[in-house]
């Protein structure tokens, strides 16, 4: 059964500070997704990683992904209050397929 | 206009009740799915289609159908509405890449 774990589950910074958010899957996927939520709102699909090595990068997001690991990084740098929202990540169910296997989510709160 | 869209957007139901809840595309795809959404918990998967012809559990299907009317069509039912059914649910599509949600349903069961 894949299981898809993040951590934190909620996270609080201040404006201008850097963070990470740890997503680790457990079994082999050469594939995975973040997603943005807003509170209320449906899910903005973030970063696509295809491969073992795969590096993303938007505004102030960056995400990784280390399939030999079983880890991807979501990291944020200089943190501004418009990026508070639920971040998701989702490893596919099956290899190959589209159906996917969310995390519970990490609630980020930037303060000013 | 909004790529997927899903009806109604709110809806409160009694218990046993038969409930439908619609979604459209009109980006084309094949592949639709059905996710529903509980609070602290990321979404899970209740049904997939492939194809108009091609239908297939998620990881929890129980108490739920499936309808898929057309390409652009996919309709989840509730045959007889419980109170832990009341969540939010998704509708998504997908290409070769990535899924594409709709706005969801807030389904509440009294």
């Amino acid at each position: 059964e894949l299981k898809v774990e993040q951590n934190p589950l909620f996270l609080s910074m201040q404006e201008g500070k850097n963070y990470t958010i740890y997503c680790n899957y457990s079994t082999t996927s050469d594939r995975l997704y973040w997603y943005r939520q807003d509170p209320g709102k449906s899910l903005e699909s973030l970063f696509v990683l295809l491969s073992n090595g795969a590096v993303k990068q938007e505004g102030r997001l960056m995400a990784s992904l280390d399939t030999k690991a079983r880890l991807s990084t979501l990291h944020i740098t200089a943190a501004v209050h418009d990026l508070s929202a639920t971040y998701f990540c989702a490893v596919p169910w099956e290899g190959g397929s589209e159906k996917l296997v969310f995390g519970k989510g990490t609630k980020l709160t930037v303060n000013p | 206009d909004a790529d997927v869209t899903q009806t109604p957007r709110n809806r409160i139901t009694k218990t046993g009740k038969r409930i439908m809840l619609e979604c459209s595309q009109t980006k084309g795809h094949d592949r639709m799915y059905w996710y529903r959404q509980d609070p602290g918990l990321g979404l899970q998967l209740i049904y997939y289609s492939f194809d108009v012809k091609d239908i297939n559990k998620g990881e929890i299907s129980d108490g739920y159908s499936v309808s898929r009317q057309a390409q652009a069509k996919f309709s989840l039912s509730l045959e007889s509405a419980i109170p832990n059914q009341t969540a939010l649910y998704f509708c998504a599509t997908s290409d070769s890449w990535r899924q594409y949600f709709g706005p969801g349903t807030r389904l509440t069961v009294l």
